[in-house]
């Protein structure tokens, strides 16, 4: 099994372009999440879908769009890229379904965007 | 809504030696509570977690946290730590419909 798989790992854009991250899991799990992780603040949830044809709003939705395409795949898409979205971008994964509160999620091992 | 606190944001300890790393949090109702360990370039991996029950939960690697509801604290404990050991730990507290993690406590270890 190869888990929770992203990509790019990588990816540099200009102020205004638009580009999709694509994340993926193998595990059969329920819910999926996008999180930013930036120095000194941890990790903050922009976006969750706890079952296959629902998203959520997290902490920091502003400036994002997801797609629950199937039970195995989450993107997130940015529209208009701003340098305060340069960041490392995670997808997890959780077995149950209905929100974040209680399963071990498991995650991918992120995207590094640049946004100039 | 719920918050948490890591109050060391980097720790240096020698080989062999034990380690705390101390986390507070926010929160109005029983919390869910989690430690997580990032090494450098990877995803986050939990070590463990608290839902209810023993206070004092068991991790992988050897690790442990106790839970102390008064004090609204959820500490990691190590009685030796391993050069393998150094990453960036991050705890958690989950909600209703949210995950909260610290800003993370990174560990530097001594030969």
């Amino acid at each position: 099994n190869a888990g929770v798989t992203q990509t790019p790992k990588f990816q540099v854009l200009k102020t205004g372009q638009s580009m999709t991250l694509q994340c993926a899991q193998d595990m059969n799990h329920n819910s999926m999440y996008w999180y930013r992780q930036d120095p000194g603040m941890g990790l903050r949830l922009i976006y969750y879908s706890a079952s296959e044809g629902t998203t959520d709003k997290g902490e920091v939705p502003n400036g994002y769009n997801v797609s629950r395409l199937n039970k195995r795949e989450f993107s997130l898409r940015l529209e208009s890229a701003a340098p305060s979205q340069t960041s490392v971008y995670f997808c997890a994964s959780s077995e149950s379904v209905g929100g974040v509160s209680t399963d071990t999620q498991y995650f991918g091992p992120g995207t590094r965007l640049t946004v100039l | 809504a719920q918050s948490v606190t890591q109050p060391d944001i980097h720790i240096t300890v020698s080989e062999g030696a034990s380690l705390e790393l101390r986390c507070n949090y926010s929160y109005g109702a029983t919390p869910y509570l989690f430690w997580y360990v990032q090494s450098p370039g990877q995803g986050l991996q939990l070590l463990l977690k608290y839902f209810s029950g023993d206070t004092l939960v068991q991790g992988i690697k050897g690790f442990e946290a106790e839970f102390k509801r008064s004090q609204s604290s959820f500490n990691l404990r190590k009685p030796s730590v391993h050069w393998s050991d150094a990453a960036e730990y991050f705890c958690a507290v989950g909600g209703r419909n949210d995950m909260r993690f610290g800003a993370g406590t990174r560990l530097t270890v001594k030969p």
